[in-house]
Order: structure tokens, then sequence, then C-alpha cells
């Protein structure tokens, strides 16, 4: 079945204290994507990878950080997270190209105390 | 730059009846748009697309859209709602043209609710 995968789904930490959001996809696509969902802002974009190590920020990357090591990977990392990085993260897949539609994962629900 | 609007919080329709999901956009060059449907606690699923050719493009569950380039509009119609319809509906896009057609512009979202 053609899925992207994210782990964990909830995850409740502390300030300060770093963390990985895993992103996975098993339908070889080029182009991985990172957003943040939050009440009233929709969801907006926070970095994309066209292909392993091409990675390039979207509209709101700060405190975060990627990597693409792997076509099917493509984590997210807050290296300190802070209160206001508390949100709905989704990572998404697609095939090459603008016209790609693109495939999201189930969601990670993070908090921040 | 791109960008999305989505004027309305909130559609209320009541079943059987057709509904329309309205969606505008600015960007520099030709657009690429998106329909996406989320139900709660799911992530995001395609409904349709428009790239180029027919302005009127059919999606899936009996959605369509009409991109209309003089109006910049995208709105999302389907003929008889169903209860089943209702979810949070986000238009997207794309500038093909642009050196950084990667980006992907959402609107807010716009929550449709069916009223039995």
């Amino acid at each position: 079945e053609a899925q992207v995968t994210q782990n964990p789904r909830y995850l409740i930490t502390v300030t300060g204290k770093k963390l990985t959001v895993t992103c996975s996809q098993n339908m070889n696509h080029e182009y991985m994507s990172w957003y943040r969902q939050d009440p009233g802002l929709g969801l907006r974009q926070i970095y994309y990878s066209m292909n392993v190590e091409v990675t390039d920020k979207g509209d709101v990357p700060e405190g975060y950080k990627v990597s693409r090591k792997e076509k099917r990977n493509f984590p997210l990392i807050l290296e300190s997270p802070s209160p206001n990085q508390t949100s709905l993260y989704f990572c998404a897949s697609s095939s090459s190209g603008p016209g790609g539609s693109q495939y999201f994962g189930p969601g990670t629900r993070l908090t921040v105390l | 730059a791109q960008s999305v609007a989505q004027p309305e919080d909130q559609v209320n329709v009541a079943e059987g009846n057709p509904l329309t999901v309205k969606c505008t956009y600015s960007v520099s060059g030709n657009p690429y748009l998106f329909w996406y449907v989320q139900y709660p606690n799911r992530g995001l699923q395609f409904l349709l697309k428009y790239i180029t050719g027919d302005n009127l493009v059919k999606g899936s569950y009996g959605f369509e859209a009409e991109f209309n380039k003089s109006q910049t509009s995208f709105h999302l119609k389907k003929p008889s709602a169903l209860v089943s319809d209702s979810a949070l509906y986000f238009c997207a896009v794309r500038d093909p043209d642009s050196g950084g057609y990667q980006k992907v512009t959402f609107g807010i979202g716009t929550k449709l609710q069916v009223i039995p």
C-alpha cells in the first residue's frame, strides 16, 4: 500500500529538549515536504526536498532542521523546541514536477511545555 | 510571491443541495492549482488539480472545480452534497514559472458542514 508514515503520532515534551519526527514514504517519490497546521493559519510549509541531499526552506523554517540522506526518509529535527512550535505537523511526498499531487502522512501532534 | 485566499471559514449546506467552496489565488506565472480534503484526525487527501487544458476538472468523490483565469479563481463544486462530505477543504497553488515551484502555498482552509 502506498503510504507516508510519521512517528511519533503524539509527543509531549519540554522546552529545549531536542526531538526528531521521522517521515518515510514507500512510493519512490523525489519530492518531500514538511508542514505545520495551526488554527486560523492553515498549512504552512517548513522545509522541502527535491531529492537526496537537496533541501530548501519553506515559509516558516526558523527553529527547524531537516536532512535527506535517503530517498524514502525525511526527518524533521527540532534542536531546541519552544512552546510556539506546539502544532500539528504533516509530512508529504509527491513525484517530481510542479504537477505532482502530494500524499500526506497522518500527522504528528506536538506539544512543547 | 504566491498566495491563496479562501474567503469563507465555514460553509453550511443542506444534504442534496449543490455546494461551492471558494478559492482565489495570486501567482506571477501560470498556476498549478490543487484541492485537498482533511477528515477529522486524518492527514490531507488529494481531490483534484488543474495543470492545463479544460477549465473544468473532475476529481474524487464527485467533486469538480472550475479554473477561471480572469477572476483568478478555482472554486470547488459538487452538484449534490452528502453528509459524509463534511470536512476541512484546502486549496493550494504552485507557480511552475518561478524558480521555486517546489514551494506550495495553502489556503487557511474552509470547513464544510453538510446538514442532514
